[in-house]
């Protein structure tokens, strides 16, 4: 059964730092990942998908890569701003084409001016 | 307008009740699901739906119904509402099974839910 673990639950951060979150997957057999963002009281924003043979992806200060031997991918986000803090979920969607999501917990992230 | 609409944004009931949950998406998407999540947990499916006649059991449908009355709708039902069902719930859509899918997911923007 895959599971998704997201490494720190809560990172605190000053403007402007660089940083690194975390998810790793159980199972290496997957269609593909994506990041998502959640505002408080809010839904789910996309923010990047990786599929399956790529290794990596970028949208503006977002990078996201994926190493499936290791079952690992993690999101940077550069030149942090306050309006970054949320909380973003790792979804890991399993090998066929279901669509079927596996979430992390997520983690959530408070830049501080 | 939004993509992936919820109805209600909030709800208040008491145990016992029944509950139907709405989701409508103007994407043309044949696929759709239904998650909740809980404080401190990520999202968990419940259903999805390939098509109007194809609807399967996610990780957690006990004590939920769905029905896909069109492309464009996908409604969640609790029969009998209990308190552990108090949650934020999450309608969404995929692009797979369209002739260019990315496998992207599409939300709404949630269903508040509380159960006394």
């Amino acid at each position: 059964k895959q599971e998704v673990t997201q490494i720190p639950a809560a990172l605190s951060v000053p403007e402007g730092e660089n940083l690194v979150l975390n998810c790793s997957f159980t199972d290496s057999a997957i269609y593909n990942l994506q990041w998502f963002r959640q505002d408080p009281g809010k839904g789910l924003t996309s923010l990047l998908l990786i599929q399956s043979s790529q290794r990596e992806q970028t949208s503006g200060r977002l990078n996201a890569s994926l190493d499936k031997s290791s079952g690992r991918s993690t999101l940077y986000i550069a030149a942090s701003q306050p309006g970054d803090s949320a909380t973003y979920l790792c979804a890991v969607h399993g090998s066929g084409n279901t669509g079927k999501l596996i979430f992390g917990q997520g983690t959530t992230l408070q830049v501080k001016p | 307008d939004a993509d992936v609409t919820q109805t209600p944004r909030n709800r208040i009931t008491k145990t016992g009740k029944r509950i139907m949950l709405e989701c409508s998406q103007t994407k043309g998407h044949d696929r759709m699901y239904w998650y909740r999540q809980d404080p401190g947990l990520g999202l968990r499916l419940i259903y999805y739906s390939f098509d109007v006649k194809d609807i399967n059991k996610g990780e957690i449908s006990d004590g939920y119904s769905v029905s896909r009355q069109a492309q464009a709708k996908f409604s969640l039902s609790l029969e009998s509402a209990i308190p552990n069902q108090t949650a934020l719930y999450f309608c969404a859509t995929s692009d797979l099974g369209t002739a260019k899918p990315s496998g992207r997911q599409f939300f709404g923007p949630g269903t508040r839910l509380t159960v006394l």
